[in-house]
């Protein structure tokens, strides 16, 4: 199926901070989702972006996708202690109409 | 309230004993897959399934066996479960096609195979 790196895998910040999660791909995505895992929960929908370039903005989460639709990156302004949590990529690929995701970062936040 | 349901929650058992953990949706969806979680490899597609009688193997299937009788419906079947399916297991539905659609994730299901 569809390969995607995701990075990093863990990323420790201190509360107030930024944090980015970035994810690649060799080949031409055509679209990309993004995923937010709580502690103990379950995936739960983000966002999609589908257009070259496209930027999106859901209060201080900024997502991207690369002008080459092979990479995107999630982007949090000013960390709190409720973004704890993972943070996956998914993109289309996992069997033949299934999605493959991201392994995710790990964003854990210090107070 | 729409919901994906899955049970049970947590399960514990011995190698060799079949098992169903069942999942279910209430918002009509077409497309409906099994995950499996694990430290280090993130989220594995098992099966998925389009419609009604429609089913396909994921990245995973090795061990596992589905089936798509009503469309609300989608148990995972592990006819003889083995240690290395001690996982988190997660069912997710969506409209349509999974590429274009938000999945909706049930709860989860811990298993652990002894």
């Amino acid at each position: 199926g569809q390969q995607v790196m995701q990075i990093p895998q863990y990323q420790h910040v201190q509360e107030g901070e930024d944090f980015t999660t970035y994810c690649n791909s060799s080949t031409t995505l055509s679209n990309i989702q993004w995923y937010k895992q709580r502690p103990g929960g379950h995936p739960v929908f983000l966002i999609q972006l589908v257009k070259s370039g496209e930027v999106k903005k859901q209060k201080r989460l900024t997502f991207q996708f690369g002008e080459a639709k092979k990479n995107s990156s999630l982007h949090i302004t000013a960390t709190q202690t409720t973004d704890v949590g993972t943070y996956f990529c998914a993109v289309a690929g996992g069997g033949a109409d299934g999605l493959t995701f991201g392994k995710g970062t790990h964003l854990i936040i210090q107070p | 309230e729409a919901q994906v349901t899955q049970n049970p929650r947590y399960l514990i058992t011995v190698t060799g004993k079949k098992l169903t953990v069942t999942c279910s949706q209430n918002m009509n969806h077409e497309y409906m897959s099994w995950y499996r979680q694990d430290p280090g490899l993130g989220l594995r597609q098992i099966y998925y399934s389009m419609n009604v009688e429609v089913t396909d193997k994921g990245d995973v299937p090795e061990g596992y066996k589905v089936s798509r009788k009503e469309k609300r419906n989608f148990p995972l079947i592990l006819e003889s479960p083995s240690p290395n399916q001690t996982s988190l297991y997660f069912c997710a539905s969506s409209l349509g096609l999974a590429l274009t659609d938000t999945q909706y994730f049930g709860p989860g299901t811990r298993l652990t195979v002894l």
